[in-house]
């Protein structure tokens, strides 16, 4: 099964890029690399979704090297509603429609 | 456009009682449903996905159970709740494509407390 490792936490200041790594080392070849944000008490909610090297949206960029094998996240100048936790993941190495959250990345932004 | 609903927002329930929850999901057909866990500050626990009515895969083996009458509602169930069974239900649903990496779109949730 693909797992995905993430950063437990990270620490950042309003009016910074904020750059969150994922490593996928088992992605397989048709798997896409999605990310999702999570407020506290809601459900996680889309946020950008790429193949291979670079897919930027109106909220966020994401940088995938020619490897695969990990993918980074970057929030260009974060407010503090930005504070929140950041899911990385893939698809199931054995296809069909099963997914995998990892434990996500905690994002603290400060004032 | 589409939309999600689970209900109810909130539970209290002792253990050892049963346990139904719904969630339906409305201006999509034949959507892939999925039943997520989640602990308190922790990551997301797949629980049980339908590609279809009637079709139900389970992840994880536990004293719940899941089940798709209609093609857009999905219920999550229990005979008996056991203490871990606290914790915030999430149903989400994706569209019909064939990558398990389709985009899924998540309810509001369900907070249950088993006391």
């Amino acid at each position: 099964l693909a797992k995905t490792t993430q950063p437990i936490s990270m620490d950042s200041y309003e009016g910074q890029e904020v750059n969150i790594t994922c490593s996928h080392n088992n992605i397989a070849t048709n798997d896409y690399i999605t990310w999702y944000q999570q407020f506290p008490s809601q459900g996680p909610r889309f946020i950008i979704q790429g193949y291979k090297t670079k897919v930027t949206n109106e909220v966020a960029s994401l940088f995938i090297p020619a490897d695969r094998k990990s993918s980074t996240l970057s929030l260009p100048r974060v407010s503090l509603s930005d504070t929140a936790v950041y899911y990385c993941l893939v698809g199931d190495n054995d296809g069909g429609f099963k997914t995998i959250f990892g434990a996500g990345t905690r994002l603290f932004v400060k004032a | 456009s589409q939309t999600i609903h689970q209900w109810p927002a909130t539970l209290v329930q002792p253990v050892g009682s049963p346990l139904s929850l719904e969630c339906t999901v409305e201006g999509t057909s034949n959507p892939n449903l999925y039943w997520y866990r989640q602990a308190a500050g922790r990551g997301l626990q797949l629980l049980f996905y339908s590609v279809g009515i009637g079709q139900i895969s389970s992840e994880v083996p536990q004293n719940l159970s899941a089940s798709r009458p209609q093609d857009r509602q999905f219920i999550l169930s229990s005979k008996k709740l056991l203490l871990s069974d606290s914790g915030f239900y999430l149903c989400a649903w994706s569209g019909t494509g064939a990558s398990s990496t389709d985009t899924q779109y998540f309810g509001p949730g369900t907070r249950l407390t088993v006391l």
